[in-house]
């Protein structure tokens, strides 16, 4: 079982739409949380941490976390075609693995106009 | 601000080859960290640095060693080039209260032939 599981995708939603995106962890004493994206020949950004459960909105984007089913997404609502990336859902390890953080293999998404 | 910068950008180098990467990292930020991407995945971590000391390790062979500064910048060294270390090498930088929250740099490609 991979540590840090997403859906590669893509994703494709039209212009205006909600994209959701799905990441699952395994390891259950995980406490920080992470989404980063990544245009194609670019290097990751990170737009979203969430440490508690429950949602945590940014402008456009919301991060939900759900630690009993080991869950977090992401809701990126009026999808823009500049939106369209791969989405890293990133886990750090327990606390005493340090600041390691493992990454998903991402989710493409493609915003059509 | 200055962002965490990397050098060189692009870089072809020979099986059998050493090179050498470097980072600098955000303002304010004392932590580096060092991952691996390959095409299509996620990061994978090879090492942390942290006053100077590698604070952490991923699953990676003693071929890559690293080392930071009393600047707080940070280089990655990879001995004896195998073909399958053709990658993304990016650096992220966090800070001592949230090393968690890590930035990366737009990253070194490297093409070993």
């Amino acid at each position: 079982q991979k540590e840090v599981e997403q859906n590669s995708g893509p994703l494709s939603v039209p212009e205006g739409a909600i994209a959701s995106l799905n990441c699952t962890y395994s390891d259950r004493v995980s406490q920080s949380f992470f989404w980063y994206r990544q245009y194609s020949g670019k290097s990751p950004e990170l737009i979203m941490s969430i440490y508690s459960n429950g949602d945590k909105e940014d402008g456009r984007f919301t991060a939900q976390l759900n630690k009993a089913s080991q869950y977090v997404s992401l809701l990126i609502r009026d999808s823009q075609p500049s939106d369209s990336a791969t989405y890293l859902c990133a886990v750090n390890g327990a606390y005493n693995q340090g600041g390691k953080l493992i990454f998903g293999q991402g989710t493409e998404l493609s915003v059509k106009p | 601000d200055a962002g965490v910068t990397q050098s060189p950008t692009h870089l072809i180098k020979t099986r059998g080859q050493q090179v050498t990467l470097r980072c600098s990292p955000k303002s304010g930020h004392d932590t580096v960290s060092w991952y691996q991407q390959a095409l299509g995945q996620g990061p994978q971590f090879i090492f942390q640095y942290y006053e100077e000391e590698e604070r952490q390790r991923g699953n990676f062979p003693d071929r890559f060693s690293g080392h930071q500064f009393p600047n707080y910048s940070s280089e990655l060294n990879v001995n004896a080039l195998l073909l399958g270390d053709s990658a993304l090498y990016l650096c992220a930088s966090s800070s001592t209260g949230a090393p968690y929250e890590q930035y990366f740099g737009p990253g070194t490609r490297l093409t070993v032939t």
